[in-house]
């Protein structure tokens, strides 16, 4: 079954500084990854997605991911944060021969003006 | 487009009532998930639709939960008895077609809270 690690609760970078949000994942086969985001009493909304192609793949409000299939990972960053990036971030794997999407628990982070 | 709209947005009844959550998701798409959202657990899968067919409900926590999906815009979740332990915010959740590399569209989510 697949699965994702984010490993670390909280992310706290000062406005301006970059921004990383670590994911790992665990599949049988060649993933499709996803990030979302999540702001207060919200529902989760999409940023970006890897399927195929380019490791590098551009999605909303600035950010970008990186795939890294020899690490097994696909993380988050932004170049300059902004304290509106300040929200919940998830990443997401589904296998490609799965069709459930496991969601990791989840990074708080937080941007100090 | 309106997004995915769920109904209501907060639920707060006691336990033993029977509670019902709504869904309608954006026009155009095909597969339709419910989601449940805790502290403790996380994000839960609770079961999707394919074509108003429900595909995979493994994730339901147990008998007292229940989901139809009677046309292709629209779907409910039941909890009968509900107790405290179901007090969540449940996400409806939407895409053109599971299976594939399309990305879930979110609702804003039902805040149960089960007194």
């Amino acid at each position: 079954a697949q699965s994702v690690a984010q490993p670390e609760d909280q992310v706290n970078v000062a406005e301006g500084n970059p921004l990383t949000v670590k994911c790992t994942y665990s599949v049988s086969g060649n993933p499709y990854l996803f990030w979302y985001v999540q702001y207060p009493n919200r529902g989760l909304q999409f940023l970006l997605k890897y399927i195929t192609g380019d490791n590098l793949v551009k999605g909303s409000y600035g950010f970008e991911a990186e795939f890294n299939k020899s690490q097994t990972s696909f993380h988050l960053k932004k170049p300059s944060a902004l304290v509106s990036d300040s929200a919940l971030y998830f990443c997401a794997v589904r296998d490609r021969g799965n069709n459930r999407l496991a969601f990791g628990k989840g990074n708080q982070v937080v941007v100090i003006p | 487009d309106a997004g995915v709209i769920q109904s209501p947005r907060h639920e707060v009844t006691e336990m033993g009532q029977e509670v019902t959550l709504r869904c309608k998701p954006i026009s155009g798409h095909n597969s339709l998930f419910w989601y449940r959202q805790t502290m403790m657990r996380g994000l839960e899968l609770l079961i999707y639709f394919n074509n108003n067919v429900p595909i995979d409900d493994s994730g339901m926590p147990e008998d007292r939960f229940s989901a139809k999906m009677p046309n292709a815009s629209f779907s409910t979740l039941k909890i009968q008895p509900s107790e405290p332990r179901d007090s969540a915010v449940y996400f409806c959740a939407s895409s053109l077609q599971a299976g594939d590399n399309n990305e879930q569209f979110f609702g804003p989510g039902t805040r149960l809270t089960v007194l």
